[in-house]
């Protein structure tokens, strides 16, 4: 399997544009989560799915990040209008929690918003 | 709510030293606990877990053991190498149907040789 599989890598921006996150969760995983890791707050979970159900969003910092999973292969994370304290690591995991509670971490995409 | 507690780094260490990272935690119930390590440029990748008191979790000479008693889950190991570079993160997930789970700020070794 490929593991799980985050694009674009980096992403540098301007302040006010949209940008968009994408995720592909391993195969026959059923949970996915989105993380957003930096220095000051370390390791924060945005939000995460079951069975392409959003469960817990309560990490999505305010309305300006939105997340979606229109089927068990996909998911994208997209923040409008962007800024700069939006600017981070965001990972992608997946995971068969109801079996074998392990994370599997996606390579993450840096964003930056200038 | 949960929270995850662990030492300040950076941790900096001679190849072959003993290695320990801290870690205590607050949860309710009996949570799984886990140790996570992330290399540079990399996703976090699962290192060791325990699900419940007194388990010990162990991996590529890594063993933290699940103490309820003093709420901790130290990460040791023995003799550390070059390759054992990287961040580390302390983390669980509460019991129960939620699925969260919850991270600590991570701990950066760096060993030297």
């Amino acid at each position: 399997d490929a593991g799980v599989i985050q694009s674009p890598r980096h992403e540098v921006t301007e302040m006010g544009q949209e940008v968009t996150l994408r995720c592909k969760p391993i195969s026959g995983h059923d949970y996915l989560f989105w993380y957003r890791q930096t220095m000051m707050r370390g390791l924060e979970l945005l939000i995460y799915f079951n069975n392409n159900v959003p469960i817990d969003d309560s990490g999505m910092p305010e309305d300006r990040f939105s997340a979606k999973m229109p089927n068990a292969s996909f998911s994208t994370l997209k923040i409008q209008p962007s800024e700069p304290r939006d600017s981070a690591v965001y990972f992608c995991a997946s995971s068969e929690m109801d079996r074998d509670e392990k994370l599997f971490f996606g390579s993450g995409t840096q964003l930056s918003v200038l | 709510g949960n929270s995850v507690t662990q030492m300040e780094g950076p941790v900096t260490l001679s190849e072959e030293a003993f290695l320990t990272i801290n870690c205590t935690y607050t949860a309710t119930g009996y949570p799984s606990l886990f140790w996570y390590v992330q290399y540079p440029g990399e996703g976090l990748q699962l290192l060791l877990k325990a699900t419940k008191a007194d388990d010990k979790g162990s991996n590529k000479g890594f063993e933290a053991t699940y103490r309820k008693e003093t709420t901790s889950f130290h990460l040791e190991k023995g003799s550390v190498q070059v390759s054992d570079s990287a961040v580390y993160f302390c983390a669980l997930k509460g019991s129960g149907g939620y699925q969260k789970v919850t991270f600590g700020t991570g701990t950066k070794l760096q060993v030297i040789p």
